[in-house]
């Protein structure tokens, strides 16, 4: 079955700090893997895909498909990152979502 | 262009009730999933429509039943509401199949069962 996990609710770090938020998939096939955002009180919205390779507001993504990981990683975290992220793959013409993490930038 | 668009924002029903979310798709775009999203649950598919076809379904119960009209308009229904249906339901839409372009979000409806 087609899964995504996410074992972080809440990440919080100070502003400037690098941030990692964690994504591990399974799945028996080649997804593709995305990452969503939902700023408070915003539409969800994709930020990035694995196929792109685009560096999005700071952020990056690295699909590791030993570790069937898609971790998303930003140097520097900003206030303005704070936000709920969702992981999500594809697979069977369908999205599959992590339960999220919410990120919370202190200054 | 527009965004997706779902109405109503917000319901409250009674358990037992009935209920139906509607979800307008960017235009042009043909396919329409809904999810339910829930905190302790996340995301969770419920199906996705392409061209009027359901083309997959999520693991839900056989109350919770969708539809698309030929302007890709489509409608989610939930009857005999339970108290555990309380969530906010998005409607996402893209172009082509889910997955393979990118999905559009509305900004969901949120249905309380009382």
């Amino acid at each position: 079955a087609q899964r995504v996990t996410q074992p972080e609710k809440l990440l919080s770090v100070f502003k400037g700090a690098p941030v990692e938020l964690k994504c591990n998939y399974s799945y028996s096939g080649s997804p593709e893997l995305f990452w969503y955002v939902q700023y408070s009180r915003q539409r969800l919205q994709l930020l990035l895909r694995h196929i792109s390779r685009e560096s999005i507001k700071g952020f990056t993504a690295d699909l590791n498909k030993g570790e069937t990981s898609f971790h998303l990683k930003k140097p520097f975290a900003q206030e303005e990152d704070s936000a709920m992220y969702y992981c999500a793959s594809s697979g069977f013409q369908k999205l599959v979502f992590g339960t999220g993490t919410r990120l919370l930038v202190s200054p | 262009k527009a965004g997706v668009t779902q109405t109503p924002r917000y319901l409250i029903k009674t358990r037992g009730q009935q209920v139906t979310l509607s979800c307008s798709p960017i235009s042009g775009h043909r396919s329409v999933s809904w999810y339910q999203q829930t905190p302790g649950q996340g995301l969770q598919f419920l199906f996705e429509y392409f061209s009027e076809t359901q083309r997959n379904k999520g693991n839900f119960p056989g109350r919770f039943s969708g539809r698309q009209f030929s302007n890709s308009r489509s409608e989610m229904n939930v009857s005999t509401l339970e108290l555990g249906d309380s969530a906010l339901y998005l409607c996402a839409s893209s172009l082509g199949a889910q997955g393979n372009t990118e999905a559009f979000f509305g900004q969901g409806t949120r249905l309380t069962v009382v």
